[in-house]
């Protein structure tokens, strides 16, 4: 079976500063991990994704996450927050059917920027 | 990269009746395409898994005869909701497998999402 948990449904930074959203998952499999965005009405567009090259992964709009396998966590970062990041993060771990990956979700982290 | 098509964005209804929302794959074939619900505030959950020229694979928990799930062609599934009820207000999203590729494969393109009302 697998998880992922999303420790904070709510951040607030200020505009300017560094942006980190922590996730944690939980998988039989060697995962693959990904960071979805969802603005407000929005469908849910991909930041990032890992799947076991780099650790690193540098994605869209200056954000990247780590793979750490040993404390189980994929955190978001960001050096700088911009007001348009305000949205809705979500931590997901796919799994794959043979054909597709159904993925399953993190309850998501609301993130706030502030003037 | 791949775009998925959701209609309608919104759609407001009474109890008792159906709604269809639509799911196109708008530049690229999907055999399989996937049903999401989000309840507010709340994270995104698998319904179903519709499969072109097969039946659907519901999650567990999930009413088949509720949640109709057609997979008409490669670039079309429609998700019907029979005889609706307040309940059954949500948001419903739809998404798609990317292109072929092994690292395309775990990618999935998400519609914008489908808000359903019932009165």
């Amino acid at each position: 079976a697998q998880s992922v948990t999303q420790l904070d449904s709510h951040v607030s930074v200020s505009e300017g500063t560094p942006v980190l959203l922590r996730c944690n998952y939980s998988s039989s499999y060697s995962p693959s991990l990904f960071w979805y965005v969802q603005h407000p009405n929005k469908g849910l567009q991909l930041l990032l994704k890992y799947t076991s090259a780099a650790t690193l992964v540098k994605g869209i709009n200056g954000f990247e996450a780590e793979f750490k396998k040993s404390e189980t966590s994929f955190h978001l970062t960001k050096p700088s927050a911009h007001m348009s990041d305000a949205a809705e993060y979500f931590c997901v771990v796919s799994f794959d059917t043979g054909t597709a990956s159904k993925l399953t979700f993190g309850t998501g982290t609301r993130l706030q920027v502030t003037l | 990269g791949a775009v998925v098509s959701q209609h309608p964005s919104r759609v407001i209804c009474k109890s008792g009746t159906s709604v269809k929302i639509e799911c196109r794959s708008l530049d690229f074939q999907a055999t399989t395409m996937f049903w999401y619900r989000q309840f507010p505030k709340k994270s995104l959950m698998l319904m179903a898994t519709s499969n072109e020229g097969s039946k659907a694979t519901y999650e567990q928990g999930v009413e088949k005869d509720k949640f109709l799930i057609n997979h008409a062609s490669l670039t079309l599934s429609t998700l019907t909701v029979t005889s609706a009820h307040p309940e059954d207000s949500s948001f419903y999203i739809c998404s798609a497998p990317g292109l072929a590729g092994e690292l395309a494969k775990n990618i999935q393109y998400f519609g914008a999402g489908t808000r359903l009302s019932v009165l």
